[in-house]
């Protein structure tokens, strides 16, 4: 089964729109946290925001919020006000803890964003 | 601040040659890892390390071996370069297991022909 699952392989949206971007996850760790990537087309992968499985409000950056619904096991990230700029992929991600005091990270497959004028 | 530092950043490999990708941060983190990314597939955990002499395998492991000699340095070995290893190559750093950051490289783009 996935762990982190993206249903929108693509997504369009107009400039100046809100966005909201899916991911569900699937973990048996009560200690998790869930991140959201930018990866513009030049590669580099861009923090956009973090979200931990105790925290009690919906983490906000700037323009990014993220949609926490535990019970639901969904992290959507919402954009608001998109710009040209915010064209690129976006990939959700699950930080779990292992044996020997680690942790990792087990991405989505991503979805492609469009903004349109 | 220079954060994670990743070369080449592209490797064109005869397949059955050998290489190193380096990855090196001056964070002072204790948590590095090694991804790749296909087509279609997200990133996907080759081998990570919690400390220096500690390392242990993830998701794609085969054909990969790591070491960490350093706290800042975790270099990824290719043996016997398989066309199959073809990919972007992306090495990552956090605190530790709490951390809320994970901080990536610019990626290796790796070809084997």
């Amino acid at each position: 089964a996935q762990k982190i699952t993206q249903t929108q392989p693509g997504m369009f949206v107009q400039e100046k729109e809100a966005v909201t971007l899916d991911c569900t996850y699937d973990t048996s760790d009560p200690s998790y946290g869930l991140f959201w990537y930018k990866q513009p087309s030049s590669g580099e992968m861009i923090f956009l925001i973090y979200q931990g499985s105790y925290d009690q409000q919906n983490a906000t950056e700037g323009r990014y919020s993220l949609n926490f619904q535990k019970a639901r096991k969904s992290a959507n990230l919402v954009i608001s006000a998109s710009q040209l700029g915010d064209s690129a992929m976006y990939f959700c991600a699950m930080r779990e803890r292992v044996t020997g005091g680690g942790n990792k990270l087990t991405f989505g497959t991503g979805t492609q964003l469009k903004v349109e004028l | 601040n220079a954060g994670v530092t990743q070369t080449p950043k592209f490797q064109v490999l005869k397949t059955g040659q050998s290489m190193t990708l380096q990855c090196a941060q001056d964070m002072n983190h204790e948590y590095m890892s090694w991804y790749r990314q296909d087509p279609g597939m997200g990133l996907r955990l080759i081998h990570y390390s919690v400390g220096a002499g500690i390392t242990d395998q993830g998701e794609v492991p085969n054909g990969y071996n790591v070491s960490r000699s350093t706290t800042e340095d975790f270099p990824l070995r290719l043996l016997s370069a398989a066309p199959s290893q073809t990919s972007v190559y992306f090495c990552a750093s956090s605190l530790g297991q709490g951390d809320t950051e994970a901080f990536f490289g610019q990626g290796t783009r790796l070809t084997v022909v």
